[in-house]
C-alpha cells in the first residue's frame, strides 16, 4: 500500500503561472482532504471532497483556488495566476469514511512545496 | 467554532530535561486528538494518538494526555535530546456532519546539547 502519494514534491513557479498539485489517495479511501501550511504556522484546512463532488470549501480563498477529485484518477488542487503569498507546503490526507473514526482513518501525504518566485 | 492553540509556541531547552507541551481546544465534541511531530521541510510523523474516552498514551519516552472536559492535552517528553528538535503539532476531529480535523499552530522545540 503506497499510502497517500502527493506530486511533485517541490514546484517552483513564477508570479502569474498556474500550479497544479496532486493528490492519490490511499487505496480504498474515497474522501480527500487538503490543508494549507505557510511559513511557521500550523495547518489550515482547505477543502473536502469526495469522488466528483465538493463537500466542504469553507477555507479555500474566493478566488484563484479551486480542488476537483475526478472520478478516476487523482484530486487536483489548482491554483491560478500565482503569487508570493501562495508560497506554502500544501498537505493532503484521505480517508476510508467520514464518521466516526476521527484522526485514526487520516492518512496525510508528504506535502508539495510550492514556492513563488 | 473549534479553535486549537499551542503553548508555548517555541521552547528551547538543554538536554536531559523533561518537558511538557500543551494544546488547549474550544469544543470538547471531538473523536480523538493526536500529536505530530514536523522537521524542517517536511512531513508530519504521527507520535500519539488518544481517543475521546481515553485519558492517556504512552509511547517510550513520550507520553500524552487528554482531558476533554477542560479541552486539554499535554505531551510530556522525558529525558529531552538533540533529536526531539522539531515542530510538534496536536490535531483534533470535530465530532460534525464529517470528520474535520483542525491543527494547532505548533510549538518549535530546540533541545541544546
Amino acid at each position: 500500500n503506497a499510502g497517500v502519494m502527493q506530486n511533485p514534491r517541490h514546484l517552483v513557479r513564477r508570479r502569474g503561472q498556474e500550479a497544479r498539485l496532486r493528490c492519490s489517495p490511499m487505496k480504498g479511501h474515497s474522501h480527500v482532504y487538503w490543508y494549507r501550511q505557510l511559513p511557521e504556522e500550523g495547518l489550515k484546512f482547505m477543502v473536502y471532497l469526495q469522488k466528483e463532488n465538493i463537500i466542504d470549501e469553507s477555507g479555500m480563498p474566493k478566488e484563484r483556488f479551486s480542488a476537483e477529485f475526478p472520478k478516476e484518477g487523482p484530486s487536483i488542487l489548482r491554483i491560478q495566476q500565482v503569487v508570493r503569498g501562495d508560497s506554502a507546503a500544501y498537505f493532503c490526507a484521505s480517508s476510508p469514511t467520514t464518521i466516526g473514526t476521527g484522526l485514526r482513518g487520516y492518512t496525510f501525504g508528504s506535502g508539495t512545496r510550492l514556492t513563488v518566485v | 467554532k473549534q479553535e486549537v492553540t499551542q503553548i508555548p509556541a517555541a521552547l528551547s531547552v538543554p538536554e536531559g530535561e523533561n518537558l511538557v507541551l500543551n494544546c488547549s481546544f474550544t469544543d470538547s465534541a471531538i473523536y480523538n486528538l493526536q500529536w505530530f511531530r514536523q522537521d524542517p521541510g517536511k512531513g508530519l510523523t504521527s507520535l500519539l494518538l488518544i481517543q475521546s474516552s481515553q485519558r492517556e498514551q504512552t509511547s517510550g519516552r513520550l507520553n500524552a494526555s487528554l482531558d476533554k472536559s477542560s479541552g486539554r492535552s499535554t505531551l510530556y517528553i522525558a529525558a529531552s535530546q538533540p533529536g526531539d528538535s522539531a515542530t510538534y503539532l496536536c490535531a483534533v476531529s470535530l465530532k460534525t456532519s464529517y470528520d474535520k480535523v483542525i491543527f494547532g499552530p505548533g510549538t518549535s522545540l530546540s533541545v541544546i546539547p
